[in-house]
């Protein structure tokens, strides 16, 4: 059974760095792109980016180029997105997925919410 | 970037009826375009993908048609459990974006 699963909610004040993860299994974990979707409070879906474990090529919607960073230890069937610097408007639900061959997300994780407040 | 223009933002019909809801992208897309759901408080849900295959699992009265530059989501007969918000998103080049949302109601 494919499982995406995500760490657990943060909360964080503006200005520090957050490192939150997707594990994979069930799958062949480096040879599928896995990519991360903002959801905002209220708000749709807003896809991020996403990496293809097996050799860390990394795709970023320029939205998001230079606000986050996605990166991968395939040893462990994980990638993470991560930020150096928080901002409030940071505070979302943020989703890992799978994307299948030809594109399309097949499997979404749990979520992971993300709550930066000061 | 390709834009997914997606209507209406909200639908509110009754138990039964046959429901529609668009998505037109700013180029051609082929058929890469898929439609997910979200019900409240959960993770989106696959329905169909390549613009018009249901997934495996999900019921007969969702369906998905179209390709080149305009999309159509139908659900031939509403149940209370299909209340949700509808996305189509395309994957036909980079970034893939999402429509904005479809807030599907019972009347």
């Amino acid at each position: 059974e494919v499982q995406l699963v995500q760490s657990g909610a943060e909360v964080k004040k503006p200005g520090k760095s957050l490192k939150i993860s997707c594990k994979g299994s069930g799958y062949s974990f480096t040879s599928y792109w896995i990519g991360w979707v903002r959801q905002m409070p209220g708000k749709g879906l807003e896809w991020m980016g996403m990496m293809w474990p097996g050799d860390s090529d990394t795709k970023y919607s320029p939205s998001f180029q230079g606000q986050v960073t996605i990166s991968a230890d395939k040893s462990i069937n994980t990638v993470y997105l991560q930020w150096s610097s928080l901002k409030a408007s940071d505070t979302a639900m943020y989703y890992c997925a799978r994307h299948a061959g030809s594109g399309y997300i097949d499997y979404w994780g749990q979520g992971t919410l993300v709550t930066v407040s000061s | 970037d390709i834009q997914m223009t997606q209507s209406p933002s909200s639908l509110s019909a009754s138990v039964g009826d046959r429901v529609t809801i668009t998505c037109q992208a700013s180029q051609d897309i082929s058929n890469y375009l898929n439609w997910c759901q979200q019900k409240p408080g959960k993770v989106p849900k696959l329905l169909i993908y390549d613009a018009s295959n249901l997934e495996t699992g999900v019921p007969s009265r969702f369906s998905g048609s179209g390709s080149g530059t305009d999309f159509t989501f139908t659900i031939s007969s509403l149940q209370p459990e299909d209340v949700a918000t509808y996305y189509c998103q395309h994957y036909g080049d980079l970034p893939y974006t999402f429509g904005q949302g479809t807030n599907l109601e019972i009347k």
